[in-house]
Parts: C-alpha cells; structure tokens; sequence
C-alpha cells in the first residue's frame, strides 16, 4: 500500500540554525500539508499546498517557515532560523482530492532544537 | 469556529471491557470526521471516516463510531478492549481548505 514517507525522522539541532524535513507524499496525491506535535499537545495545522502553491496557513506558520514541491515528488519545511520553541514532531500529510477524501500521515520527523 | 472537543484527556478500562471515546464538533454543517490512533512514538494512523451516509461507521481493529447529528457527536467505542488498544485517540474533522482540525487526543490505558 503506498504511504508517506519522510526524513529524517530525527533531527537534532541548534537554536538559530535553519532545518530543511523533507516528505514524500503518495504519487497521485495533490493536497500536502504539514502539521505539529508539540510533546504532549494536539497535532496542529501549519500549512496547505496545492497546485504549486500554499492554499492555506495557520497564524503558526511564520515568515520563519516556508515549503517547497521542488522536483515533483518531494514537500519539504524549512525552518530558517530555528527557536526552542519549534521543538516538536513534524508530520507530512498529502489527501488524493476533496474534502472527504483520507488524509494519509507520514511517520513523523522529531525535531529537538537545543 | 470550526472545533473538536474531545471529553476526558485519558480513560482507562480493564481488558475485555468497553472502550468509549467522546468527541464533539461544533458546525452548523455536519463535517467529515475522523479518528485516528497514535501509538507511542509512531505516527497517526486512520481508524474510520464518516463523509455521508451510514452514520455508524466501522473502522480497524474491532473500533467503530455512530455520528449522531442532534448531539453533534462521533464517539468511538470497541466491544472488548484489548492491550494492544493502548494509544493516544484523536478525533478530527474536515475543515475548510481542506485542513484537518484535530481534537486534543485522548490517552487510553487498558489495564490486566
């Protein structure tokens, strides 16, 4: 069965330092999205892209954040300039089309930020 | 606002007991809902969806849940809880720009 996948699925790095997490959607997906975890909280909504584009962000996805489809199968989440704060896991989601379609979830990355 | 309420941030049954997971929506329109398991340190895996129709949904390992509109609820239940059932539970809907809108997640322990 196809699945997301994504990498690394641990990264550990240094406040003020920029992480790139990288995803693998499902080939026929069109919708990707990242959200957080942050250690015992709810998983959170970042971002949505579509056609190329973010179709939709949350008010945690700040000028710090920015996402990319560079080669037509990968998504990636830069953080540029990373804070304590950002220290949470990551997941990568794509859905194939429409609202009541399944969003698939990736593994997760966990990001530590000392 | 579009939200997920869900009742009780852990449970804990017994082995062989019924298992009962509360969640609630708040929309005039009744969304698509979701359930979703988390076992520790792994990612999150669909249970069951409701989009239309049959509004008692069955879903993997033995879970299913009723959407009942006049109470604006998705509760998720399984006859016999097993100890592999231990996970964090999130309920979710559909929202707008087709995001997911997660509730905050229910732990649950089954105990021997």
């Amino acid at each position: 069965e196809p699945e997301v996948t994504q990498t690394p699925s641990h990264q550990v790095t240094q406040m003020g330092q920029e992480v790139i997490l990288r995803c693998v959607p499902i080939s026929n997906h069109l919708y990707f999205y990242w959200y957080r975890q942050i250690l015992g909280q709810k998983v959170e909504f970042l971002v949505s892209f579509y056609n190329n584009e973010i179709s939709e962000k949350s008010e945690i996805f700040d000028d710090q954040f920015s996402v990319e489809r560079p080669d037509g199968s990968n998504f990636t989440l830069k953080i540029r300039s990373t804070k304590l704060e950002d220290s949470a896991m990551y997941f990568c989601a794509s859905r194939e089309s429409g609202l009541q379609e399944t969003q698939y979830f990736g593994p997760g990355t966990r990001l530590l930020v000392l | 606002a579009q939200s997920v309420t869900q009742l009780g941030s852990h449970v804990s049954v017994s082995e062989g007991a019924l298992v009962l997971l509360r969640c609630n929506y708040s929309s005039s329109v009744p969304p698509y809902l979701f359930w979703y398991v988390q076992y520790p340190n792994q990612g999150l895996q669909l249970l069951l969806k409701y989009t239309t129709g049959a509004t008692l949904v069955k879903g993997i390992n033995g879970f299913e849940a009723e959407f009942k509109k006049s109470e604006t609820s998705f509760h998720l239940t399984k006859p016999s809880a097993h100890m592999s059932d231990a996970a964090e539970y999130f309920c979710a809907r559909g929202a707008g720009g087709f995001k997911t809108i997660f509730g905050a997640g229910t732990r649950l322990f089954v105990k021997a």
